[in-house]
């Protein structure tokens, strides 16, 4: 079946604006997670969903950032009055979410985000 | 600090030429490891992977290679190709909570492999 889906591919914003990613995990995949890409950096994690709950929300990097899933399926990650320092490339993976240690996250393209 | 880490940002080698790309580890407590791959403008991609009761695992044309001792994680690519220009990442388990479910993972800032004809 297909990939992890994200969207837009590409956001460009006015400081102070809010913006919405969206990502479609494959399906059947119970364990869905977003991450944040700086430029020449590694990934940091955001947040974790199995199922619809997320149990740690202790990466997110601040209050202007919330997630939410819906149906187990599709994920949005909202940034709230966007500042310049949140521009970076967000990724979203997914996994069966079968508790074993040994559960491969596959990433989808990830949505870069430009703020002005 | 940051937990997982790379050696070198960037390896230049010869096409046809083995690589390879180091990584060391800072939690002890870690017991699954990951290489991604991640070519420009797409996510990362599932390379290989090992548990910590392992020291070695091979794939096609890869081998990772696991030293609990020294903490330190490496990817061989034999007869490396064009294709594998990419960025690549190694990843650590971080379990997210004790009631079960898939865990997070911690990377590392990335090697830079550039593929010299």
């Amino acid at each position: 079946g297909a990939g992890v889906s994200q969207s837009p591919s590409n956001k460009v914003t006015e400081k102070g604006k809010d913006v919405e990613l969206r990502c479609d995990p494959i399906s059947g995949h119970t364990a869905l997670y977003w991450y944040r890409q700086s430029l020449g950096q590694g990934l940091e994690f955001l947040i974790y969903f199995q199922g619809n709950s997320a149990p740690d929300k202790s990466g997110l990097p601040s209050d202007r950032f919330s997630a939410e899933r819906t149906g187990g399926s599709v994920s949005t990650l909202t940034i709230q009055r966007t500042q310049q320092e949140d521009s970076a490339v967000y990724l979203c993976a997914s996994s069966l979410g079968t508790g074993y240690l040994t559960d491969t996250q596959y990433f989808g393209p990830g949505t870069r985000l430009t703020v002005l | 600090g940051e937990s997982v880490g790379l050696h070198l940002p960037t390896l230049s080698v010869q096409e046809g030429d083995n690589s390879i790309i180091n990584c060391a580890y800072s939690n002890s407590a870690s017991d699954y490891f990951i290489w991604y791959k991640q070519e420009s403008g797409k996510g990362p991609q599932f390379i290989i992977d090992i548990r910590s009761n392992m020291d070695k695992r091979q794939g096609q044309r890869v081998t990772v290679l696991l030293n609990k001792t020294v903490k330190h994680l490496s990817l061989q690519i034999a007869a490396t190709q064009p294709g594998d220009s990419a960025v690549y990442f190694c990843a650590e388990n971080m379990p997210l909570y004790s009631g079960g479910g898939a865990d997070g993972l911690t990377f590392g800032k990335g090697t830079h492999l550039i593929i010299q004809p």
